[in-house]
């Protein structure tokens, strides 16, 4: 089945470094899209990135991505770690034509920024 | 100010009880969600509706029921309450339900524990 796999755990990083969040993913649709939610402590989930083109980059408040269908990827990085950069980050698939809306999360990766 | 609203945050049940988590969206969407999430899972979806009708439903138990009284309303119902019941319940809406661009926001969350 379809599924989505990310960094376990907690990942700790010192302000100013870079960090990149694994993300790699089985599927068996021919259309997807590819999501990076981050989730701030008892805050909603919101949408960090979004890409459904193979091999583009994508960029947004500093975090970039970039999908690669060849190794099934889509890696989160960030060059310079800021302290407000600390929250929960969740990596999500969706499928193309006919899908119903049905997100496929990972198990979603702690981003602990230290001074 | 939060564009979808659940209620309430926090809810604390019996086993064998009733109850119903309410979510309400104000993003002027056509299609809304329901996602749990279980301790150690990822966050795994429920239900979609698509113009108040029921387009998705990955959850086997009949126990769970969406309802939907209005097109920016999806309440959840859950019957005969469990100790594995216990998770946080996210609603989420999005514009359409179909096509893999369309972002999925979510609410904050009902945490339920069953006793």
């Amino acid at each position: 089945g379809d599924s989505v796999t990310q960094t376990e755990g907690l990942v700790t990083v010192t302000e100013g470094l870079p960090v990149k969040l694994n993300c790699t993913y089985q599927t068996t649709y021919l259309t997807i899209a590819f999501f990076w939610y981050v989730q701030y402590l008892n805050e909603a989930p919101q949408v960090l990135l979004k890409s459904s083109t193979d091999n583009k980059r994508t960029e947004h408040q500093g975090f970039h991505a970039t999908l690669h269908k060849s190794s099934s990827s889509f890696h989160l990085q960030k060059s310079s770690a800021q302290l407000s950069d600390s929250a929960l980050y969740y990596c999500a698939l969706r499928g193309g034509t006919g899908n119903t809306g049905k997100l496929i999360f990972g198990l979603g990766t702690t981003l602990q920024v230290q001074p | 100010d939060p564009k979808i609203i659940q209620k309430p945050k926090y809810l604390v049940a019996v086993t064998g009880s009733e109850k119903i988590l309410i979510c309400e969206q104000y993003l002027g969407h056509n299609a809304m969600y329901w996602y749990r999430q279980s301790a150690k899972k990822p966050l795994e979806f429920m239900f979609s509706y698509s113009y108040q009708k029921l387009m998705d439903n990955q959850t086997a138990s009949s126990r769970f029921q969406p309802q939907s009284s209005k097109k920016n309303h999806l309440d959840l119902q859950i019957t005969a309450l469990k100790p594995d019941d216990s998770a946080t319940y996210f609603c989420a809406s999005s514009q359409e339900a179909w096509g893999s661009q369309n972002t999925l926001y979510f609410g904050a969350g009902t945490r339920l524990s069953v006793l």
